[in-house]
């Protein structure tokens, strides 16, 4: 079965500042690969997507994630974060195309300072 | 188009007190998701629908909570009876999946279920 890891809870940079959230993954063969944010007090919105092809993927918001397969990685970037990106952010991953099921992660909340 | 909608926002009973959660997925969608979140677990899964009918409900935690859906547009998640341990925030999440492929699973405000 896949899993999804995120080992930071929390992260906090200051405005204006790069950002990355990591993400590794468990699946035996291509996975999809999604990030989520989760505004305070909101359900969950895509940010982006990885399915096959290009490795790196854009997403709204000026976020990108990059897929590696040799490091089970999909981490997210973003070149200058805006204090409105404060938020929760969930890396997901499925099994491809046998089912609709994804698994997300625990979440990283993501702090800006002023 | 609303958004998948999901009521009550806000739910507050008493233990062993029936709850029960409902959701309307968005038009057209013939995918729909429960999730619970809750700061210990995450967000897990609890139960998903495709074109009305059960397809995985390995994370409904007991039998104390049952999920339906009678028809695309509705679906209820009841707890019955409720206990302090279920609080939480329930998502409804719905998608349009066709074999071959993902979309995007749109999700619902929640309902934040306090049990007493």
């Amino acid at each position: 079965a896949q899993s999804v890891t995120q080992p930071d809870i929390h992260i906090t940079v200051s405005e204006g500042a790069s950002l990355e959230l990591r993400c590794n993954y468990s699946y035996g063969a291509t996975p999809y690969l999604f990030w989520y944010v989760q505004s305070p007090g909101q359900g969950l919105q895509l940010l982006l997507k990885y399915f096959s092809g290009d490795t790196l993927v854009q997403g709204i918001k000026g976020f990108e994630a990059e897929f590696k397969r040799s490091q089970s990685s999909f981490n997210l970037r973003k070149p200058s974060v805006h204090w409105s990106d404060a938020a929760e952010y969930f890396c997901a991953v499925g099994a491809g195309n046998r089912d609709d099921k994804i698994i997300f992660g625990k979440g990283t909340r993501l702090h800006i300072l002023p | 188009d609303a958004g998948v909608i999901q009521s009550p926002r806000h739910e507050v009973t008493e233990m062993g007190q029936e709850v029960t959660l409902r959701c309307k997925p968005i038009s057209g969608h013939n995918s729909l998701f429960w999730y619970r979140q809750t700061m210990m677990r995450g967000l897990e899964l609890l139960i998903y629908f495709n074109n009305n009918v059960p397809i995985d409900d390995s994370g409904m935690p007991e039998d104390r909570f049952s999920a339906k859906m009678p028809n695309a547009s509705f679906s209820t998640l009841k707890i019955q009876p409720s206990e302090p341990r279920d609080s939480a925030v329930y998502f409804c999440a719905s998608s349009f999946w066709i074999a071959g492929g993902y979309n995007e699973q749109f999700f619902g405000p929640g309902t934040r279920l306090t049990v007493l």
